[in-house]
């Protein structure tokens, strides 16, 4: 039972434009939501996250847009850098606020940005 | 502070071996998880400790499986008779209760052969 998804596999985006990253979710309870970046060899890092109170949370180049009818949310990069390249995980908390615990995580996409 | 370590970073077993594993938190935090990654997919929930109590468990973390976090500080996560199907990235993160996100560790790549 996938509770979060990211369908997109992969996402390809020119330098200076751009990146949004979708993730969706079932899971009616979640009522907080991050974004975790992951290069390789590395351990995922923490980049944005958003309450279920707010629909926007914006972080420099970084905004999170949730849409809690739809049970999805997007992550928003502009603009884009070769450096953003990596695999970007969704990941959804259940606990309330930041208190939270256990993280439910989606597949992951692996954002590529051409110079 | 040199964020979350995580000991060894590869290891590869016969099957049927028994493996542990340790991580050392980032020291003030008081909330300690364990984390598993196969190819393509997300990290999956494992277990959980408040200081020196496991308050979560999944139902991946099978009777094989067994992790420890004797003095509220480092943990350790063992796995017996290893199967080839445990072969993963077992992924070490920690946090403050109320804090932003977890810091995790670069985990440790496990191949059962």
């Amino acid at each position: 039972d996938q509770q979060v998804k990211q369908n997109s596999p992969s996402l390809s985006v020119q330098e200076g434009r751009i990146s949004i990253l979708n993730c969706d979710y079932t899971n009616s309870m979640f009522d907080y939501f991050l974004w975790y970046k992951k290069y390789p060899a590395e351990g995922p890092t923490f980049l944005i996250s958003i309450s279920s109170i707010k629909d926007k949370n914006e972080d420099g180049r970084f905004t999170v847009f949730l849409n809690k009818s739809a049970k999805h949310l997007s992550l928003h990069i502009v603009p884009s850098q070769p450096g953003d390249s990596a695999v970007y995980f969704c990941a959804a908390s259940a606990e309330g606020g930041t208190s939270y615990g256990k993280l439910t995580f989606g597949q992951g996409t692996i954002l590529t940005v051409h110079p | 502070d040199t964020g979350v370590s995580q000991d060894p970073r590869h290891k590869i077993t016969k099957r049927g071996q028994n493996v542990t594993f340790r991580c050392d938190p980032i020291s003030e935090h008081n909330r300690l998880y364990w984390y598993r990654q196969t190819l393509g997919q997300g990290p999956e929930f494992l277990t959980y400790f408040q200081n020196e109590a496991q308050l979560e468990k999944s139902r991946l973390l099978s009777d094989r499986f067994s992790a420890e976090r004797p003095k509220g500080s480092f943990s350790t996560l063992e796995i017996q008779r290893t199967e080839q199907g445990d072969s993963a990235m077992y992924l070490c993160a920690s946090s403050l209760v109320g804090g932003h996100g977890y810091t995790f560790g670069s985990g440790t790549r496990l191949t059962v052969v």
